[in-house]
């Protein structure tokens, strides 16, 4: 199993620029989850999705949109970058999302807008 | 509203304990985890304990939890080089692994 891997590991936009961080997992998980890591601030989770076909807000979701057409895709698109969503993001799956399973993480995907 | 706190930083010298501290503010946080995150990785699972625990030993880790006083810590035994990393709290507030994140302690482990 490859586990939890994320595209790009480095990304550099401008103001106004979209892009697609890619999520994909092949354990098999249906939840599957967004956070972005600021400096001197904990994880903070942006989206979450529960099994295919059916997403929810996290903490901070504003200037983010995701999907899940598949089990073991999640993608986070930024529709117009911002400064401010300069960050490290991480992606995260588990079997159920219950508490007591196990929450395997990315690498990360270190973004920052100009 | 939820926020979890935790010392910035802690050094140790290798075979020392280490004993990193948190403290939460939602009582109705259901379990409580601690994550390492070793330099330009991810999170890692180390251990967590249900709200309705005092204590759980995990081989050199021993989490203790006190309600009362909304205070988490982990003790590490016999601490490492390979330990030093940053080491997040979290705790899940509505289930579905909602998690809310303390700031992290970075553990610096010297020869």
């Amino acid at each position: 199993n490859a586990g939890v891997t994320q595209t790009p590991k480095f990304q550099v936009l401008k103001t106004g620029q979209s892009m697609t961080l890619q999520c994909a997992q092949d354990m098999n998980h249906e939840y599957m989850s967004w956070y972005r890591q600021d400096p001197g601030m904990g994880l903070r989770l942006i989206h979450y999705s529960v099994g295919a076909g059916i997403t929810d807000q996290g903490e901070v979701p504003n200037g983010y949109n995701v999907s899940r057409s598949t089990t073991e895709d999640f993608p986070l698109r930024l529709l117009s970058a911002a400064p401010s969503q300069t960050s490290v993001y991480f992606c995260a799956s588990s079997l159920r999302g219950r508490d007591t399973d196990t929450q395997y993480f990315g690498p990360g995907t270190r973004l920052t807008v100009l | 509203g939820e926020d979890v706190e935790q010392s910035l930083f802690l050094s140790v010298r290798e075979g020392d304990s280490s004993v990193i501290n948190c403290t939460y503010t939602d009582s109705s946080s259901t379990y409580l985890y601690w994550y390492k995150q070793e330099p330009g990785a991810g999170l890692q699972l180390l251990t967590y304990i249900f709200s309705n625990m005092d204590m759980k030993q995990d081989q050199r880790l021993t989490v203790l939890l006190n309600k009362k006083d909304k205070h988490l810590s982990l003790r590490i035994a016999d601490t490492q080089t390979g330990d030093s990393a940053i080491y997040f709290c979290a705790e899940s507030i509505q289930g579905f692994q909602k998690l809310v994140f303390g700031t992290g302690t970075r553990l610096l482990v010297s020869p």
